[in-house]
């Protein structure tokens, strides 16, 4: 069965403390891997999507990782406003399969 | 570039009332359009669907229905609402697999 498993569930973080945030799946023919950024009361912001493994994407201070089993959302000196949740999904048909999500907090 | 509107942003329904939300996107054809819930700190709870005018798809079974009368407009209704249907609705769109959300709808029943 197609699965996605996001860890940790909560990450709190200083300032400045870089983290990674990891995003498991088994799924049989990855066909790409998506991660979204939710702030609360909005829907999910697309931010990047991986395809095969060793592919990296970046924007600003998110890098985006793939393994052949996992993708890791890499957060350096993260700011205030980096706190939100982040999902990560794969195609699964028609539709997506989405982990829980990794809630981040990043404190001043 | 595309856009996704949902509306409206928060609703407060009355146990046993109507329920119509409605979604459009513009700047793409054929969209596949999809409406999504989410309990307050859980993950996105897929309910319908959708790869075409009039095709749906549902995903879980409960009061909720949902209609595509045009290409680029979702509806989700139900006839009568429970306190189990409160939520945030969100709708979303995609043209090959990664889908893109609207703003969503705050749904509280009581």
């Amino acid at each position: 069965e197609d699965q996605v498993t996001q860890s940790p569930e909560a990450l709190r973080l200083q300032e400045g403390e870089s983290s990674s945030l990891n995003c498991s799946y088994t799924v049989s023919g990855l066909r790409g891997l998506f991660w979204y950024r939710q702030d609360p009361g909005k829907g999910p912001e697309f931010l990047f999507t991986l395809y095969s493994a060793g592919e990296e994407k970046e924007k600003e201070r998110l890098k985006a990782t793939l393994t052949k089993k996992e993708s890791f959302l890499h957060i350096t000196a993260p700011k205030p406003e980096d706190s939100a949740t982040y999902l990560c999904a794969v195609p699964g048909g028609y539709q997506l399969i989405w982990g829980a999500g990794t809630k981040l907090i990043i404190k001043p | 570039s595309q856009t996704i509107h949902q509306w409206p942003a928060t609703l407060v329904q009355p146990v046993g009332s109507p329920l119509s939300l409605e979604c459009t996107v513009e700047g793409t054809s054929n969209p596949n359009l999809y409406w999504y819930r989410q309990a307050a700190g859980r993950g996105l709870q897929l309910l319908f669907y959708s790869v075409g005018i009039g095709q749906i798809s549902s995903e879980v079974p409960q009061n909720l229905s949902a209609s595509r009368p045009q290409d680029r407009q979702f509806i989700l209704s139900s006839k009568k609402l429970l306190l189990s249907d409160s939520g945030f609705y969100l709708c979303a769109w995609s043209a090959t697999y990664e889908q893109y959300f609207g703003p969503g709808t705050r749904l509280t029943v009581t």
